[in-house]
Formats: structure tokens, C-alpha cells, sequence
């Protein structure tokens, strides 16, 4: 069975503070690791990754693959209060229509 | 360019009635998927369309169903309503090849 997992489930910070969010997969004919960030509503879009060992940076946001050992992290770097959120991870199939999501890590940091 | 929307924002409703909830992809975007949300369970996947075909479906009872308009709106109906059913309902547009959703701000149901 195809499955998503987030490690932490929850993790609380001080701002400043570097965090590093782990997130392995299963899933078959697998395409594509998304990141994404929940605040309120609706997930917003982070990151997509397809390769292994390429990172994708968004400010002080980064990711990696590692496509042999099924994981990926999602590094924040120098945290900010509005940092705080849900961060889901989800792995997607070749033809896109299957997307499994993790249960989330919800990250708190603290001003 | 609009956004995924979805309608209604929330809804109250009691057991054993049913209920529609509508979603409007981003322009251009084939694929529509939709997703319960509960504190419990995380985002659970409901059904794939793409191109007004069921492309995939998750572990939901035949309660729950959905289908795609030719313009790729979709709707997910849910039958004999039970108290657990309340939850976000998010829905998420994309290409349609795995490359990224973009969701909409979802329906809150209350099933009382």
C-alpha cells in the first residue's frame, strides 16, 4: 500500500532556529515529491522535486531527494513566527492522478 | 489568472441527508482531485478526475462520489450523511501529470 510518512509529527522553535523536516515515501510508479505549506485553508505550493540530490531553494526554504533511499527533507533556516504552519508532504505517481499525503509535521516557532 | 474555487465555503447539514460541494479548476487545468481533511486523519484522498474520467480513488465507502463536467468543474456528492463524515473538503487542480495541485480554500462540513 502506498504511504506517506512525516517526521516530527510536531516540532516547536525559537525563531532564528534551523529546522529540518523528514518526509519517506512509498509509492508506486512514483514521479514527483511536493512540499507544501498549510496555514489556514488551503495548502500553498513549495516544492516539486523529480531528481535525486538536486536542491530547489526559496529563500531561506530548501529540499532534496534521495530517490534510492525513498526520502526527502525540507530544510527552513533562520525561522520566522510566520514560519508557522503545517508543512505536507505528498508523493505523486507517474500520469498524476494518484497523490498521497503525509500526516503533516506542524512546526510552532516561538518569537 | 482565478484560482481553484470552491462552493459552498461551509455548510450544516443532518444526518442522513446529502450534500454537493462544487469546484471550479484554474483555467486550462484537466485534472481535478479532492481530499477530506480532518484533524484525526490528515488529508485523506477521496477520486482523481481528469478529462471527466475517475482515474483513481481512495479507501472512501460508496457514499462518496464525484464526477467531471466537460468544463472540468467537478462535484463530489456524499449520501446518508454520518457524523463523521464533517471535515474540510479540499479540492486541487493541476496538468494533470503529477507535477504540482494547486488547491482551493475548500467547504467546511458540519454534519450534525
Amino acid at each position: 500500500e502506498d504511504k506517506v510518512v512525516q517526521s516530527p509529527l510536531s516540532l516547536v522553535v525559537h525563531e532564528g532556529d534551523t529546522v529540518t523536516l523528514n518526509c519517506s515515501y512509498e509509492v508506486t510508479n512514483f514521479r514527483s515529491l511536493l512540499w507544501y505549506k498549510q496555514e489556514k485553508k488551503a495548502p500553498t505550493f513549495l516544492f516539486m522535486l523529480t531528481s535525486s540530490g538536486i536542491e530547489k531553494k526559496s529563500g531561506r526554504l530548501s529540499s532534496i531527494l534521495d530517490k534510492k533511499e525513498l526520502f526527502s527533507i525540507l530544510n527552513i533556516t533562520a525561522t520566522q513566527t510566520g514560519d508557522s504552519a503545517v508543512y505536507l508532504c505528498a508523493g505523486g505517481n507517474t500520469g498524476g492522478f494518484k497523490t498521497i499525503f503525509g500526516a503533516g509535521t506542524r512546526l510552532f516557532v516561538k518569537a | 489568472k482565478a484560482g481553484v474555487t470552491q462552493t459552498p465555503r461551509y455548510l450544516i447539514k443532518t444526518r442522513g441527508q446529502q450534500v454537493t460541494l462544487s469546484c471550479s479548476p484554474i483555467s486550462g487545468h484537466r485534472s481535478v482531485s479532492w481530499y477530506q481533511q480532518t484533524p484525526g486523519q490528515g488529508l485523506q484522498f477521496l477520486f482523481e478526475y481528469f478529462s471527466e474520467t475517475q482515474r483513481n480513488k481512495g479507501n472512501f465507502p460508496g457514499r462518496f462520489s464525484g464526477r467531471q463536467f466537460s468544463n472540468s468543474r467537478s462535484e463530489m456528492n456524499v449520501s446518508t450523511l454520518e457524523l463523521g463524515d464533517s471535515a474540510l473538503y479540499l479540492c486541487a487542480s493541476g496538468a494533470g501529470t503529477g507535477d504540482g495541485y494547486t488547491f482551493g480554500s475548500g467547504t467546511r462540513l458540519t454534519v450534525v
